[in-house]
């Protein structure tokens, strides 16, 4: 399996409430991305967190890394129609018997707010 | 400023033909990386530069699959010949510095391979 899954794979929610996406991931990291995408653009980065932060906030964004259960989570509150997007985690992961990392995508969650 | 430019942004193309997507990075960024995109497979990362140079290859599927960097500002992915599984969304995206930093992305290209 991939480092970088996240789930639930879909999520379907009503304007107003609140969405968490979760991230799991294999190796060690130095730092954990989100990002979003709409349909039919470019993905876009949201937030960074690094491994010895275990919370961060931006605007409606909160999010958390337990390095212990190697997970994170995004959650988006009071959420909009206009946050209907696909959510993707992305580590620096290792990749190889070295000490060399890259950047690893999950396959992302996508989230539809209903108006 | 402008972010990561791409063109075309859609491109049909028949089975066997030769297909240049064009890519200019976020000025000062010295990363620049391709992806392949599919519901199938999700997001491929196919090459990375850094200072212009391949850094990595080893996601390109093929031998028809190639792409340079000339100089800091452009960047094209060429397939020759195409096939239908070719078809796809492909991204550029440029970083400030290195492989696992923040990455812009542009606007994708959509490829149809008939």
């Amino acid at each position: 399996s991939q480092q970088g899954e996240e789930d639930p794979q879909a999520l379907s929610i009503q304007e107003g409430e609140n969405a968490t996406m979760n991230c799991s991931y294999k190796t060690s990291i130095n730092n954990l991305q989100w990002y979003r995408q709409n349909s039919g653009r470019g993905l876009v980065h949201l937030i960074l967190i690094r491994s010895n932060e275990r919370e961060k906030h931006s605007g409606r964004l909160r999010v958390t890394l337990d390095t212990s259960k190697k997970s994170s989570s995004l959650l988006i509150t009071a959420s909009r129609a206009a946050d209907t997007a696909s959510y993707f985690c992305a580590t620096d992961g290792l990749y190889n018997a070295g000490n060399n990392r890259k950047l690893i995508w999950g396959l992302g969650t996508s989230l539809a707010v209903n108006p | 400023d402008a972010g990561v430019i791409q063109s075309p942004r859609h491109e049909v193309t028949e089975m066997g033909q030769e297909v240049t997507l064009r890519c200019k990075p976020i000025s000062g960024h010295n990363s620049l990386f391709w992806y392949r995109q599919t519901m199938m497979r999700g997001l491929e990362l196919l090459i990375y530069f850094n200072n212009n140079v391949p850094i990595d290859d080893s996601g390109m599927p093929e031998d028809r699959f190639s792409a340079k960097m000339p100089n800091a500002s452009f960047s094209t992915l060429k397939i020759q010949p195409s096939e239908p599984r070719d078809s796809a969304v492909y991204f550029c995206a440029s970083s400030l510095e290195g492989r696992t930093d923040t990455q812009y992305f542009g606007p994708g290209t959509r490829l149809t391979v008939l």
